[in-house]
């Protein structure tokens, strides 16, 4: 699978744009990305995925850009609920063992009111 | 939709017990589950994947017989911690993918291990 680059760690006002950057120079064509948050001492929860359009949903829209080496989520009204640890994760198509996720480090959200 | 529980959420037993830990697909049904565990201020690292009605595959390190994987059915997997010891003590997420539909990973609320 290939890699993933994310910042260690964000500040957001509350109310306005979170935007959470990350990198996968090294991205195949049929991998697809997808992005999940851990909010402290639970299991994550799945966001958003996307191949290469951008993609939308009630909870993040996700853009992927057209080279598709990069892409960012962004939660439009962060409030303090979304303080969490956001994986940007690159995995192939397919079922079974092939859908596996591999968990890098993650970007810490912290919203501040 | 697309719920997976776990149960027990928390559990505190003593050296040399074994934890029987349960994974479950609340409204669909799971073609493959995976187990992860996960330190302190560390990620999630993949112990082993299973599908229902064969033997799990483990990643490289994971100890096939001290952590024992059961699949027995397309809603329950099972994580079992034989003679767990201190270094054991761990949060422990299953994850689930459905058998029909997009295959997006669904995981569960954790399991909370400490071995005194």
């Amino acid at each position: 699978d290939a890699k993933t680059t994310q910042p260690t760690s964000m500040d957001c006002a509350e109310g306005r744009a979170a935007n959470l950057p990350c990198n996968h120079s090294t991205i195949s064509g049929n991998e697809y990305v997808y992005w999940y948050r851990q909010i402290h001492s639970q299991g994550p929860q799945y966001i958003i995925h996307g191949l290469k359009n951008n993609e939308t949903n009630e909870m993040a829209s996700l853009i992927i850009t057209e080279d598709r080496k990069s892409s960012t989520l962004i939660l439009p009204h962060a409030t303090l609920r979304d303080t969490a640890v956001y994986y940007c994760i690159v995995r192939g198509p397919g079922g079974g063992a092939t859908n596996k996720l591999i968990f890098g480090t993650g970007t810490l959200l912290a919203v501040q009111p | 939709g697309a719920v997976v529980s776990q149960h027990p959420s928390r559990v505190i037993c003593k050296s040399g017990t074994s934890v029987k830990i349960e994974c479950r697909s609340l409204d669909f049904q799971a073609t493959t589950m995976f187990w992860y565990r996960q330190f302190p201020k560390q990620s999630l690292m993949l112990m082993a994947t299973s599908n229902e009605g064969s033997k799990a595959t483990y990643e490289q390190g994971v100890e096939k017989d001290k952590f024992l994987i059961n699949h027995a059915s397309l809603t329950l997997s099972t994580l079992t911690v034989t003679s767990a010891h201190p270094e054991d003590s761990s949060f422990y997420i299953c994850s689930a993918t459905q058998r029909s539909g997009p295959d997006t990973q669904y995981f569960g609320p954790g399991t909370r291990l400490t071995v005194l």
